[in-house]
């Protein structure tokens, strides 16, 4: 069964620069939602789209911004990246929204 | 508000059963249950909604007390593949915004 997808799974940036994230849900999914995970921590939510709308938004930096396209793959863009940024970033997908939630594998994003 | 989950950490032998619990202070719309290996994705296990719909996998178990806001996860003869992190997660309110607990780490061992 086909899963999310997302890309780069690795990304290394220096301080201040800029990374764009993106997310592929499952087919006939419409809904996307951004977690971020620091090591040995809970994923915290970030943002989540529901047919191409921002739905809800937990704590997500001002410095981030993300939306979902016409075909609801997803983007997470991150400027003046900060040290604090380093972190796994999850993209889960569902169908519908208020439905159980199926992760990608990720992408872990490195800042130096 | 985060929901609170105990134990933090178990160890299992196999075949042995465990329970998971996870308590919010607020209404719940639903409960969702993953299971995360070490450097994997949170694996979808069990989604228990208001008014007593849920799905899952069909060897998990878990329930949901509405007026408590309490739901347990229930794990029986456990296996090695068992192992893992386990993440409740709360919805309240809105539809989507899933707030996870900090986690039960549980190891089963031969």
């Amino acid at each position: 069964a086909a899963g999310v997808i997302q890309s780069p799974r690795h990304l290394i940036k220096e301080k201040r620069e800029t990374a764009t994230l993106k997310c592929y849900p499952i087919p006939r999914h419409d809904t996307v939602y951004w977690y971020q995970q620091g090591p040995g921590q809970d994923p915290q939510f970030l943002i989540s789209f529901y047919e191409k709308m921002q739905s809800d938004k937990g704590s997500i930096p001002d410095r981030f911004s993300a939306q979902q396209f016409s075909d609801y793959h997803s983007e997470l863009n991150m400027s003046s990246l900060e040290l604090g940024d380093s972190a796994l970033y999850f993209c889960a997908s569902s169908f519908s929204r208020g439905h159980e939630q199926y992760f990608g594998p990720g992408t872990r994003l490195t800042v130096t | 508000q985060q929901p609170v989950q105990s134990p933090q950490a178990v160890i299992l032998r196999e075949g042995e059963d465990a329970v998971i619990n996870c308590s919010s202070s607020k209404a719940l719309y639903s409960v969702h249950w993953y299971r995360q290996k070490h450097g994997e994705a949170p694996v979808f296990l069990m989604i228990l909604l208001k008014g007593g719909e849920q799905k899952g996998h069909e060897k998990i178990s878990a329930s949901f007390n509405e007026k408590k806001q309490q739901s347990s996860l229930y794990l029986t003869a456990s296996q090695l593949s068992y192992s893992g992190t386990y993440f409740c997660g709360t919805v309240s309110g809105g539809y989507q915004k899933v707030t996870f607990g900090i986690g039960t780490k549980l190891q089963v061992i031969p």
